[in-house]
């Protein structure tokens, strides 16, 4: 398997713009995380999904964050307008419910808003 | 909500010293604790898990342990690396077991 494979790897955009992140979880897994990753907050669970829907979206910052997964191999995290201060590291994460608990995590998705 | 604290914050040992990492989580409910190490660039990997029914877990020169009464658990690296060089993460889960709740980090640095 490929791993959880997330797209864009780097993506640049100004205030305002909407912006699309995408992930792809390893196949059979039926657990979809969303974190965001920054210096002066860490890790911080955004939005997770179980058979591809949504569980728990308490970490989503604001109504300009939304979440979808259309099907089990595709899940977006859109942010619409984009402010400067959404600038983190995303990532995505699967897991399965047999064995190991553990997660996944993509190589995310670095977003800079100037 | 759970909580959880890591200490240090950085660390540097020499190659073949042994590293230690220390976590408290808040949630006495709390069953399940994996282990990330995440390199520069890179997503965290898991490296280690323990549940609640063990006290102690090794995996070559990596072992952890827990202690449900006073709510820590920890890290030990033996016989470390220039590799293992990056940042560990300690994490939590409530029961349910479907989300973890991480730790802030500790930045390994194994100094050749």
């Amino acid at each position: 398997d490929a791993g959880v494979i997330q797209s864009p790897r780097h993506e640049v955009t100004e205030m305002g713009q909407e912006v699309t992140l995408r992930c792809k979880p390893i196949s059979g897994h039926d657990y979809l995380f969303w974190y965001r990753q920054t210096m002066m907050r860490g890790l911080e669970l955004l939005i997770y999904f179980n058979n591809n829907v949504p569980i728990d979206d308490s970490g989503m910052p604001e109504d300009r964050f939304s979440a979808k997964m259309p099907n089990a191999s595709f899940s977006t995290l859109k942010i619409q307008p984009s402010e400067p201060r959404d600038s983190a590291v995303y990532f995505c994460a699967s897991r399965g419910t047999g064995g190991s608990y553990g997660y996944t995590f993509g190589s995310g998705t670095r977003l800079t808003v100037v | 909500g759970e909580n959880v604290e890591q200490h240090p914050s950085t660390l540097s040992v020499q190659e073949g010293d042994s590293a230690v990492i220390k976590c408290t989580y808040s949630d006495s409910a709390s069953n399940y604790f994996p282990w990330y190490k995440q390199e520069l660039g890179k997503g965290p990997q898991l490296i280690i898990d323990i549940r609640s029914n063990v006290g102690e877990k090794k995996d070559q020169r990596i072992a952890v342990t827990l202690n449900k009464t006073a709510k820590h658990f920890s890290l030990h690296i033996t016989e470390t690396q220039p590799e293992d060089s990056a940042v560990y993460f300690c994490a939590a889960t409530p029961t349910s077991y479907d989300k973890v709740i991480f730790g802030p980090g500790t930045s390994l640095s194994v100094i050749p």
